[in-house]
């Protein structure tokens, strides 16, 4: 089974930190993304990447910036955090095609 | 504009009986359709899909239908349990499009009372 894992379940940071989520997926799979969910939006899109070095923006992308250095690796920066990114995140990986995306557990961020 | 709509927020049934979950789409060029099962504090996890080759699909007590003329799904789930009380997202792709990322709906909280 395809083991997405992020590094965290729950954080909490101040307003203004440089906060760094990671999520490490183990099956080689080449299409990372990572969405935030809020009570009664769903899941948004933030970033999606398809390659190492690769990244694309998703339909919020505004207060974050992703790094792809290794294939495995996808991570989510917020570079200045502030109370409205208190969200959810969910980090995804699929094959590609076919294949349903496989997710993370999550990262519960709370920024005070 | 969404392009994967689940009209009903939340829904409540009583165990033992049938849940009908509800999605609608506009994207004509969608050809791939998936449900996913939200815990809180868990990722989604995958439940089941349908092509747009077929009109049903069946695993257990879950069951997908698409109608592809009135662009709409619906999964049922027969009988319903407590545990299956979760927020249920309806998703759909285009995989002969770019990238054929999945476009997600908003999500239905099930509850299912004992």
């Amino acid at each position: 089974d395809v083991k997405v894992t992020q590094s965290s379940r729950y954080l909490v940071k101040r307003t203004g930190e440089k906060v760094f989520l990671e999520c490490v997926q183990d099956m080689d799979h080449e299409n990372m993304f990572w969405y935030r969910q809020d009570p009664g939006l769903g899941l948004r899109l933030i970033y999606f990447s398809y390659d190492v070095k690769m990244k694309e923006k998703g339909d919020i992308p505004e207060g974050y910036s992703v790094s792809r250095e290794k294939k495995e690796r996808f991570s989510l920066i917020l570079e200045s955090a502030s109370t409205n990114q208190t969200s959810m995140y969910l980090c995804a990986s699929t094959l590609g095609g076919s294949y349903g995306y496989t997710f993370g557990s999550g990262t519960r961020l709370t920024v005070v | 504009d969404q392009q994967v709509k689940q009209n009903s927020p939340s829904l409540s049934v009583q165990e033992g009986r049938i849940s009908i979950l509800n999605c609608d789409y506009t994207n004509s060029m969608f050809d791939y359709f998936l449900w996913y099962k939200k815990y809180p504090a868990e990722g989604p996890t995958f439940l089941i899909s349908i092509s747009s080759i077929k009109d049903k699909n069946e695993d257990g007590r879950f069951t997908v239908f698409l109608n592809k003329s009135a662009k709409h799904l619906s999964l049922h789930i027969v009988p319903s349990q407590p545990g299956d009380s979760a927020v249920y997202f309806c998703a759909a792709s285009a995989w002969g499009g770019s990238q054929g990322n999945l476009i997600f709906g908003k999500g239905t909280k099930l509850s299912v009372k004992p």
